[in-house]
């Protein structure tokens, strides 16, 4: 069975200083994986994707992801957070980019402090 | 880009009412669409596979008759909450797949806050 792992559930970053949301996952093939990012109260809004390719992979807003096949990990990076970067970030993995279901990760809530 | 909308954002109601959730995909066809719960401060939990103009395929653990899932259209899906009682109150969130290109990510909507009194 397919799982993803988000080991902090809460973090807190300086404006200005950089980011990194961590993600583990687990899957039997090669996995389709995914970041999202949920405001309060609103539904998720897609970050970036990875299949195959170039591994580290740039998404929305400055965000970018490194895929470590090794590791099984697929951590969010940012150089330089703004406070509208806080919200709750979800890593997921599927079987395909879009048909099939995902599963998600418990989720890392961004607190950014001036 | 793709728009998912869903309706309404927030419904409260009496506990033993039905609830109508509706999903719409404003600027693509959706041959698939998802139906999410969120738990408060939790990780989505998917609920069920809609797929247009079949049944819907309801996760392990999820009632069928409790959470009615109707998808007659390319564009409209609806999840109806069946006789709510507290213990279904949550986040619904939606989402939405473009079935004419296997690379479209699922775009979701903004989700629909459900409290039952």
């Amino acid at each position: 069975a397919q799982s993803v792992t988000q080991p902090d559930i809460h973090i807190t970053v300086s404006e200005g200083a950089s980011l990194e949301l961590r993600c583990n996952y687990s899957y039997g093939a090669t996995p389709y994986l995914f970041w999202y990012v949920q405001s309060p109260g609103q539904g998720l809004q897609l970050l970036l994707k990875y299949f195959s390719g170039d591994t580290l992979v740039q998404g929305i807003k400055g965000f970018e992801a490194e895929f470590k096949r090794s590791q099984s990990s697929f951590n969010l990076r940012k150089p330089s957070v703004h406070w509208s970067d806080a919200a709750e970030y979800f890593c997921a993995v599927g079987a395909d980019f879009g048909n099939e279901k995902l599963t998600f990760g418990t989720g890392t809530r961004l607190t950014i402090i001036p | 880009g793709a728009v998912v909308s869903q309706h309404p954002s927030r419904v409260i109601c009496k506990s033993g009412t039905s609830v109508k959730i509706e999903c719409r995909s404003l600027d693509f066809q959706a041959t698939t669409m998802f139906w999410y719960r969120q738990f408060p401060k939790q990780s989505l939990m998917l609920m069920a596979t809609s797929n247009e103009g079949s049944k819907a395929t309801y996760e392990q653990g999820v009632e069928k008759d409790k959470f009615l899932i109707n998808h007659a259209s390319l564009t409209l899906s609806t999840l109806t909450v069946t006789s709510a009682h507290p213990e279904d109150s949550s986040f619904y969130i939606c989402s939405a797949v473009w079935g004419g290109n296997s690379n479209q990510p699922q775009h979701f909507g903004d989700g629909t806050r459900l409290s039952i009194l």
